[in-house]
């Protein structure tokens, strides 16, 4: 079975700091793919990232960036400079390839950036 | 290009009724998935549609039903009602039964009284 920890519950920041989620996940399948989604408050899940197992690359998006280390199951996401926009739920997810299975989301991590 | 849309926005029911929930996919996209998003916590998996098919389920009980239509939309029934059945429920559309990608909608927010 697969899990996904997202340990930090809420993070509260002022703008311009710079934050980082974390992200560890469990898995027995050397072949997975890892997912962060962000929530702002109208609900909808927005795709920000996806890396699969074989890619240990860290990437960088303009102000986000992420850092995979197969070494401790982590995915971290970091946001660089926060603006108030980046204020939402973020998730991690885990699924392995194919259809027959089932993502798993991490319960998320709120972030809150204050002006 | 429209993308996944889901209706209603809000529902307020009473515990013992029936819901349907409605999405209609992605243009281009054929499978449908939905989740369940309980207050601070993370979607849940409900069950995801292909070639008007349930495929693949998650724990959930057999009081949560779909159906996908041959323009690939779907829904998603619930009878009985519980309390606990009060949630975010999202739909998330893919190109495909075994593609990684999914978009998701902005959801149906039901409560249960």
């Amino acid at each position: 079975a697969q899990k996904v920890t997202q340990a930090q519950t809420e993070i509260s920041v002022v703008e311009k700091e710079d934050v980082t989620l974390d992200c560890v996940y469990e898995t027995r399948d050397t072949t997975y793919y890892l997912f962060w989604y962000k929530q702002p408050p109208s609900g909808e899940l927005v795709f920000l990232i996806r890396r699969n197992s074989f890619d240990e690359q860290n990437e960088i998006s303009g102000r986000y960036s992420w850092n995979f280390q197969k070494s401790t199951s982590s995915f971290n996401f970091t946001i660089t400079a926060s603006q108030v926009v980046d204020s939402a739920v973020y998730f991690c997810a885990l699924k392995l390839p194919g259809g027959s299975y089932i993502p798993t989301f991490g319960r998320g991590t709120s972030l809150i950036v204050h002006p | 290009d429209a993308g996944v849309t889901q209706s209603p926005t809000h529902l307020i029911k009473t515990r013992g009724q029936q819901v349907t929930l409605r999405c209609s996919p992605k243009s281009g996209h054929d499978t449908v998935s939905w989740y369940q998003q309980a207050l601070g916590q993370g979607p849940q998996f409900i069950f995801q549609y292909y070639e008007e098919e349930e495929r693949q389920r998650g724990n959930f009980p057999d009081r949560f039903s779909g159906h996908q239509f041959p323009n690939y939309s779907s829904e998603l029934n619930v009878n009985a009602l519980l309390l606990g059945d009060s949630a975010l429920y999202l739909c998330a559309s893919s190109p495909g039964f075994s593609s990684y990608e999914q978009y998701f909608g902005p959801g149906t927010r039901l409560t249960v009284t």
